[in-house]
């Protein structure tokens, strides 16, 4: 049971580049996370997933597109870098059930945009 | 976004109580969660409080809500120095979209 997982750890790209980043959970939720966290700040919401086959956009969502390709994964592409994408992105996962709730949060990615 | 406020930095002594204050904005808010965050790490959901209730205490960990006040706190008994750490508050309404706070950074003096 590894929770969940994130993959890279970091990367590096020049402005218009373009790279996925990838996240698996292994405890059925169904709910998915995509956020940022800039030096400073919280956690900004870029998508999300509620259940398998459905995303929606959270507070940050202009540059990035999501996919919920399974239950298990939801990845994060950002099309053509900017300077601006520079950040930690955390993949979290979540279930409530029976008004408990549950949250998993990944190591993060650090993405650096020259 | 919603306007989710914490103070920057706490200090303690080991063995003494924290308490972590957070304020928010949106009284439509359906759950308030306390997330911890150590270095280089994810970030760990401690407890959460739906917003119907005014407490919860889950071993060392107390949390009050003020609805009137849209005021939050945590509180940390016996304070160690494991807990370390920058600690964000949340909202989250409409069942998917959350607002984070921008942490508070504890420090446990030994």
């Amino acid at each position: 049971n590894a929770g969940v997982t994130q993959t890279p750890k970091f990367q590096v790209l020049k402005t218009g580049q373009s790279m996925t980043l990838q996240c698996a959970q292994d405890m059925n939720h169904n709910s998915m996370y995509w956020y940022r966290q800039d030096p400073g700040m919280g956690l900004r919401l870029i998508y999300y997933s509620a259940s398998e086959g459905t995303t929606d956009k959270g507070e940050v969502p202009n540059g990035y597109n999501v996919s919920r390709l399974n239950k298990r994964e939801f990845s994060l592409r950002l099309e053509s870098a900017a300077p601006s994408q520079t950040s930690v992105y955390f993949c979290a996962s979540r279930d409530r059930t029976g008004g408990a709730e549950t949250q998993y949060f990944g190591p993060g990615t650090r993405l650096l945009v020259l | 976004g919603e306007d989710v406020e914490q103070s920057l930095f706490l200090s303690v002594r080991e063995g003494d109580s924290s308490v972590i204050n957070c304020t928010y904005t949106d009284s439509s808010s359906t759950y308030l969660y306390w997330y911890k965050q150590e270095p280089g790490a994810g970030l760990q959901l401690l407890t959460y409080i739906f917003s119907n209730m005014d407490m919860k205490q889950d071993q060392r960990l107390t949390v009050l809500l003020n609805k009137k006040d849209k005021h939050l706190s945590l509180r940390i008994a016996d304070t160690q120095t494991g807990d370390s750490a920058i600690y964000f508050c949340a909202e989250s309404m409409a069942g998917n979209q959350f607002y984070f706070g921008t942490g508070t950074s504890l420090t446990v003096i030994p």
